[in-house]
């Protein structure tokens, strides 16, 4: 059970650039969530889908758009990078229980010079 | 809207002692739930404990405990017996029991915990 998986790590843009984080859960969660966490401000909600095919804004969707195409896979996408995104980005999915956490990956340092 | 309030951003604690660490909240939600999660300097982010706001009695889980008091809208993650490996940034978070539309947390800004020996 590898539980919420991200790739990259690690990865570094330049502005203007795009790319696409990919988060993949192997636990059947309906739930699953993008975060951004940057120093003093804890984690951000940028966007969550409650099933395969939905997806939705959180509190900071601006220069993001996400894909559920799968019910196992997240994709967080970026068009055009620009430095106010360099950030360390989360996934995670949940059960959809009022009890039930959020379990999360590893994270992925973004760098956008 | 939720808000979470970590007015610590750290605090240090002799190992083997106890420690605090504060959380308020701020809701108009009646039914919720908080949350703790550990941040250790590798990055992941552990789940740590649940209290939800109609439970009787305050969480405990292991080490961690919470000192949950909902008049006062605040819900304290206790450490007993700190250890060297609790050194960690430590996040409170919360979600209303409603919001089934989302499941999302609201997370506070954490708080450094930093153990010595």
């Amino acid at each position: 059970n590898a539980g919420v998986t991200q790739t990259p790590k690690f990865r570094v843009l330049k502005t203007g650039q795009s790319m696409t984080l990919l988060c993949a859960q192997d636990m059947n969660h309906e739930y699953m969530y993008w975060y951004r966490q940057d120093p003093g401000m804890g984690l951000r909600l940028i966007h969550y889908s409650v099933g395969e095919g939905t997806t939705a804004k959180g509190e900071v969707p601006d220069g993001y758009n996400v894909s559920r195409l799968k019910k196992q896979n997240f994709l967080l996408g970026l068009e055009s990078a620009a430095p106010s995104q360099t950030s360390v980005y989360f996934c995670a999915s949940s059960l959809p229980g009022r009890n039930s956490p959020l379990h999360f990956g590893n994270g992925t340092r973004l760098t956008v010079t | 809207a939720q808000k979470i309030t970590q007015t610590q951003p750290g605090m240090f604690v002799q190992e083997k002692e106890a420690v605090t660490l504060d959380c308020t909240y701020d809701t108009s939600d009646p039914s919720y739930g908080l949350f703790w999660y550990k941040q250790p300097s590798s990055g992941e982010m552990i789940f740590l404990i649940y209290q939800g706001s109609y439970d009787q009695q305050n969480a405990t889980e292991g080490r961690y405990s919470l000192n949950f008091q909902k008049a006062r809208k605040s819900a304290n993650l206790v450490i007993s017996a700190s250890q060297l490996g609790d050194s960690a940034m430590y996040f409170c978070a919360m979600r209303p029991d409603m919001d089934t539309g989302r499941r999302a947390l609201t997370f506070g800004s954490g708080t450094r915990l930093q153990v010595q020996p």
